[in-house]
Order: structure tokens, then sequence, then C-alpha cells
């Protein structure tokens, strides 16, 4: 599987959207782009996925550049639950195995 | 319904000891995965299950490490002579068949002292 570089952390302020980018500049045509996040003392959480196409769901947006080397996950109006480290993983779409977490991003939303 | 549940949420033993760790998946999944991540890290795969069988195991760092699923759902990790090393919180995670999100535990956190 490809490997993902993330900013180690960032702020947001409470409200606003918070942007976070992931470069996979290695990403092969069958992977897809993976979001997970966990917040302190969790397990992992899912929240997105997609291969090529914008996606968005109740939790967050993902938009993938078209040479697909960068992704980045929206967080449209940030909270203080957001507050959490937030995973990009590059993988072969059901290849029922394991995800590589990397070392995340660690957001925190600021009031 | 009810999520992944893993018992006990945190272990002390002493080095050299033997745990043992149990995952209890969401009913129904048919694949179930253990991690293991340490502080400032992200989750390690250790192995993966599909139904009562291994499908891959490369994750585990020796065979001090060992896990079963007998029945193809309830899991147990067990460590043999602990090491200090091997303190972490022990991550196991489901997925239904066909179906790619793994939903995640909360951990069962093993201190070796």
């Amino acid at each position: 599987d490809a490997k993902t570089t993330q900013p180690p952390s960032m702020d947001c302020a409470e409200g606003r959207a918070a942007n976070l980018p992931c470069n996979h500049s290695t990403i092969s045509g069958n992977e897809y782009v993976y979001w997970y996040r966990q917040i302190h003392s969790q397990g992992p959480q899912y929240i997105i996925h997609g291969l090529k196409n914008n996606e968005t769901n109740e939790m967050a947006s993902l938009i993938i550049t078209e040479d697909r080397k960068s992704s980045t996950l929206i967080l449209p109006h940030a909270t203080l639950r957001d507050t959490a480290v937030y995973y990009c993983i590059v993988r072969v779409f059901n290849t029922g195995n394991q995800f590589y977490f990397g070392t995340g991003t660690s957001l925190t939303v600021i009031p | 319904g009810a999520g992944v549940s893993q018992t006990p949420s945190n272990k002390v033993t002493e080095k050299g000891k033997y745990v043992e760790l149990r995952c209890d998946p969401i009913s129904g999944h048919t694949a179930l995965y253990w991690y293991r991540q340490s502080l400032g890290q992200g989750p390690e795969f250790l192995i993966y299950f599909q139904g009562t069988g291994a499908a891959d195991d490369s994750g585990l760092p020796n065979d001090r490490f060992f896990a079963v699923r007998p029945e193809g759902s309830v899991s147990t990790l067990k460590i043999q002579r602990t090491e200090r090393g091997d303190s972490a919180v022990y991550l196991c995670a489901s997925s239904p068949r066909g179906q790619e999100t793994q939903y995640f535990g909360p951990g069962t956190r093993l201190l070796v002292l």
C-alpha cells in the first residue's frame, strides 16, 4: 500500500472549516483513499473514503486532486468534539486486510 | 446496536507473565482484526481473521503472540512471557462480509511492569 504524508498537527477555530491535507504521490490506480479519526482514548472511527471523485457524507467531504496524488478532508463546521488524530490511508479496496495508519494529523479545535 | 467490545479495558501484569485479551466483534461480522498502538503512534496491524481462520498473521511481532477465533466470532489475543515492550493499547476491529469499513473497539490498555 502507498505511503501517505500528513502534517503532524493543525489548529482550527470552532465553527470554521477544517481542511486536512494528505499527500499520496505514489498511489496506484486501484488504491482508494480512506480517512479515519481517533478521539483520545477511543478506537479509530471511519469517516469517509473515495477513489477519484469527490465524496461527501454526514461527517465530512473528501476532495481528491485530478492526478490523485493528494487529497483534503474537510470538516465543514468544526466543533470541539472534532478534536482528534486524523489518519489518511491508501489501500486497495476490499483486500480484506490491514490498514496502514501512519502517525496522522492531530487536529485541535479551539473555542 | 452493540459495537465491538474488548475486555479487560486495562490490564497490568508483570514481566514474564501470560495474558489473554478478548474481543467481541459486532454480531454477524465475518472479518476481525487485531492492532497494537504505542503511545504517539498510529495503530499497527497484528493479525486478520476471515471466519475462524487467520488469513494474515504477518503483523505478529514474534512467536510469543498468538490469536484464535475458534467459532468465528469472539477472538482472543494471547501473549506469552510478556515483556515491558509489549505495553501498548491493543485494538480490535471487525467488518461485515463484502464491506470495507472497520469498526473498532475501545481497546485494552496493557501495562507490563
